[in-house]
């Protein structure tokens, strides 16, 4: 079965700072990988996703990166952290080459920036 | 427009009744249909897929789709307290391509009373 793994769970970061999130996937090959953002109030909003290794699309402009360094591992990146980055950052995964697009979520890192 | 939408809710429900969670979406071109189950503080858990028209059972849920009314729909029988959750409606174009986005509604907070 397929697994997928994030962390930290929760962090606190002074404005200004640096960030990095890790997601890995277990139990499949050629995942399509996503970071979204749940801001309390709001929706989710995907920032970006990945169809393989060094294929990133951002959904959003913004101070955040992403890289897809192996297959199964997915990271979000910040230079300098900032107040509306905080929230709950979840990583999700789908089926490569699926028509369907059932994604499915990671446990979630849950970010506050002071 | 929003692109999908549903009542935030709160619904209340007593145990033992019907919930009924609707969602509407805008893109005629969509293919899939998902119900995910976000219980507070935690990340999405994907209940329920549905790709065409007419009713899915499994277990206590149904989904129901009507395509050309634009219409997706979430029964949940029997609910119990353990079914109080925020419950989030997703739409695929899946127009093929690179686009593998979900679009999300905000979610629907539903509480089952004892």
């Amino acid at each position: 079965s397929q697994t997928i793994h994030q962390w930290p769970a929760t962090l606190v970061q002074p404005v200004g700072s640096p960030l990095s999130l890790e997601c890995t996937v277990e139990g499949t090959s050629n995942p399509n990988l996503y970071w979204y953002r749940q801001a309390a109030g709001r929706g989710l909003q995907l920032l970006f996703y990945s169809v393989g290794i060094g294929q990133i699309s951002s959904e959003v402009p913004q101070n955040l990166s992403a890289s897809r360094p192996q297959d199964r591992q997915f990271i979000l990146s910040s230079k300098k952290l900032l107040l509306s980055d905080s929230g709950f950052y979840l990583c999700a995964w789908s089926r490569g080459l699926s028509s369907y697009n059932e994604q499915f979520f990671g446990p979630g890192t849950r970010l506050t920036v002071l | 427009q929003k692109e999908v939408e549903q009542n935030s809710g709160p619904l209340s429900v007593p145990e033992g009744a019907i919930a009924s969670l609707n969602c509407t979406y805008s893109d005629r071109g969509s293919q899939s249909f998902f119900w995910y189950r976000q219980y507070s503080g935690k990340s999405p858990e994907l209940i329920m897929s549905i790709y065409s028209n007419g009713d899915k059972e499994d277990g206590r849920f149904t989904a129901q789709l009507n395509k050309a009314s634009q219409y997706v729909s979430l029964l949940i029988r029997d609910s119990q307290p353990s079914d109080s959750a925020t419950y989030l409606c997703a739409v695929f174009r899946g127009s093929g391509g690179s686009n593998y986005k979900l679009t999300f509604g905000k979610g629907t907070l539903l509480t089952v009373n004892p």
